[in-house]
Order: C-alpha cells, then sequence, then structure tokens
C-alpha cells in the first residue's frame, strides 16, 4: 500500500538555526512528493514537489527538499528558520495514478522560538 | 482574487440536518477534490471530480453526495448529519488528473451539535 510517514509530531528550532522536518515514503511505482504548509485556521499552501530530475528542489519562502531514492525520504529543509515558519507543515504522496490522488502523512507541526 | 473560494467559511448545525458547502475555483482548473481533516489534522481525500465526471470515490458514507454542476464548482451536500462529521472540510483543484500540484481553498468548518 502507498503511504507517507511523517515520524516527529513537533519539531522545536531557534530562529536562525537550520531546520528540517522529515518525510519517507512508501510507494510501489515512482513517487511523486509534494510539500505544503497549513498556518493556523488556513488552508493548505504548496510549497514545493519533486516529480523527476534534480534530486534538490527548492520551493516557495527558502525552503527545499531531497529526495533520496536509497533511503525513500523526502526531508524538508531550510538553512535558517524564520518564527513565520511556524507551522503545521504535510509531507504527501501521489503514486502516479490516474486520478492525481495525494495521500498525505500525519503533519509536524514546526515551532520556531525567537 | 481568490483561486479556490469556498461557502460557508464556519458551519454549526445540529444533529440530522441536512447542509450544503460550496466551492469555486477560477484558476481554470480541470479537476476539483474534496478533502476531510479530522480533529487530529488528519487528511483524507473523499471525492474528486475531473470535467464533472466522479474519478475519486472514496469509503465515504453515502450520506455525503458531492455535485459538480461544471468545472468551476463543486458542492458536497451532507445528509443527516453527525457529530462525527464534525471536521474542517477543504476543496482542491488541479490543472488536470494524473500528477499535479493541488491548490486548497481556505477550509470549511464544520461543527454538528
Amino acid at each position: 500500500a502507498q503511504s507517507v510517514a511523517q515520524p516527529e509530531d513537533q519539531v522545536n528550532v531557534a530562529e536562525g538555526n537550520p531546520l528540517t522536518v522529515k518525510c519517507t515514503y512508501s510507494v510501489s511505482g515512482n513517487p511523486y512528493l509534494f510539500w505544503y504548509v497549513q498556518y493556523p485556521n488556513r488552508g493548505l499552501q504548496f510549497l514545493l514537489k519533486y516529480i523527476t530530475g534534480d534530486n534538490l528542489v527548492k520551493g516557495s519562502y527558502g525552503f527545499e527538499a531531497e529526495f533520496n531514492k536509497s533511503q525513500t525520504s523526502f526531508h524538508l529543509k531550510k538553512p535558517s528558520a524564520l518564527v513565520s515558519d511556524s507551522a503545521l507543515y504535510f509531507c504527501a504522496v501521489n503514486y502516479g495514478g490516474a486520478t492525481n490522488k495525494l495521500i498525505f502523512g500525519t503533519g509536524t507541526l514546526l515551532a520556531v522560538q525567537p | 482574487d481568490t483561486a479556490v473560494s469556498q461557502t460557508p467559511k464556519y458551519l454549526v448545525t445540529q444533529m440530522g440536518n441536512d447542509k450544503s458547502i460550496k466551492c469555486e475555483q477560477n484558476l481554470g482548473h480541470d479537476t476539483m477534490y474534496w478533502y476531510k481533516q479530522d480533529s487530529k489534522k488528519f487528511l483524507k481525500i473523499m471525492f474528486s471530480y475531473n470535467n464533472k465526471e466522479l474519478i475519486i470515490n472514496e469509503t465515504v458514507p453515502n450520506r455525503f453526495s458531492p455535485k459538480s454542476p461544471d468545472k468551476a464548482h463543486l458542492n458536497l451536500h451532507i445528509n443527516s448529519l453527525e457529530l462525527g462529521d464534525s471536521a474542517v472540510y477543504f476543496c482542491a483543484s488541479s490543472h488536470r488528473t494524473g500528477v499535479d500540484t493541488q491548490y486548497f481553498g481556505p477550509g470549511t468548518r464544520l461543527t454538528v451539535l
């Protein structure tokens, strides 16, 4: 079965420090991976995606993610965290079916302390 | 300029009532989706329409019925509301099916009393 896991419910980081939000996936075919962010009482905003090509993907707001096929991971990173990055982050996988069905992870709450 | 909009933003109702949530997108997309986010923030796809044709129909009680009058609109009607239906419902759209980025609306918080 296709699945995606976010092993950390919460990540705490000090402002200015690098941040990593982890995501691992399990799919039977080629994985197509997405990161979304949800601010309090808001909808999900698209950050970035990996479809094919360069394993390092750059996205919105200075975020990037690295696709690692051998470790089946797609961790979200940012070199220097901002307090305004505090939000709920979702990893999602589309296993390439015709329906564009996304399977979401359970979410990771990022808390950036000033 | 809102790309994907939903009405209402908040919906409070009694058990047993019937209610509808409306979604509109002005992105010119062909595909629209409904998701449910529960109290633990878990997101799950419910339905998807492509060019007014139902293409995803997950295991959802048949009290939930989506309707797509045209490509830009996807409504969700819920009959005989139950306490467990309380959640945030998100609409999303994408240019096409296959593998494509989905863009989400602001959500509708449904509370069933």
